[in-house]
């Protein structure tokens, strides 16, 4: 059974640092994976999908990495800013279409 | 900006009673997912549907739960009757295709008394 682990499960930083965010998972049999925010009383929103073939994608100051042999990966933050501040979540999908979420990492960026 | 549309935002009832949540997905998309978040458990799959049809209903409880699409712009999440333990925060999410991009809703809070 896939289980999918994301640590730390908070974290705090100050403005301007860059950071990483960790998922893994325990079966590398995987079809994707996608990393979401989730603002506070308010539904999920896809950052970055990333397909079993892919190694990484980028969009904008993000930048989120695949490691299927090891059962990992990145979620990397250039320069964070306040508004960054939300839960980060990974999702990793099985090609049965069976979709396993993360727990989180509550980010919080300081001013 | 197309989006997914989730009534009510918030539904409080007493146990026992039935409670239906309903979805819109993006026109267009032909997946749509239904999820529960709990503290305790974290996001956890309920059900999906392709192109209207269920793929994959194992994380629902089948006694008390059913979940349908009685057309490709409204999907249904009913529990009855209702249990205090399903108080949580329950999303409809839609996509295209397979393995793509998913767009949620903001969810229907529910509260079971």
């Amino acid at each position: 059974k896939q289980e999918v682990t994301q640590i730390p499960a908070a974290l705090s930083v100050p403005e301007g640092e860059n950071l990483v965010l960790n998922c893994s998972f325990t079966d590398s049999a995987i079809y994707n994976l996608q990393w979401f925010r989730q603002d506070p009383g308010k539904g999920l929103t896809s950052l970055l999908l990333i397909q079993s073939s892919q190694r990484e994608q980028t969009s904008g100051r993000l930048n989120a990495s695949l490691d299927k042999s090891s059962g990992r990966s990145t979620l990397y933050i250039a320069a964070s800013q306040p508004g960054d501040s939300a839960t980060y979540l990974c999702d990793v999908g099985g090609s049965q279409g069976n979709l396993i979420f993360g727990k989180g990492t509550k980010l919080s960026v300081k001013p | 900006d197309a989006r997914v549309t989730q009534t009510p935002r918030d539904k409080v009832t007493e146990m026992g009673q039935e409670v239906t949540m309903r979805c819109q997905p993006i026109l267009g998309h032909n997946t749509v997912f239904w999820y529960r978040q709990t503290m305790m458990q974290g996001l956890e799959l309920l059900a999906y549907f392709r192109n209207r049809a269920p793929l994959d209903d194992s994380g629902m409880p089948k006694d008390r739960f059913s979940a349908e699409m009685p057309d490709a712009t409204l999907a249904t999440l009913k529990i009855q009757p209702s249990e205090p333990r399903d108080s949580a925060v329950y999303f409809c999410a839609s996509g295209s295709g397979t393995g793509g991009t998913q767009h949620f809703g903001d969810g229907t809070r529910l509260s079971i008394l």
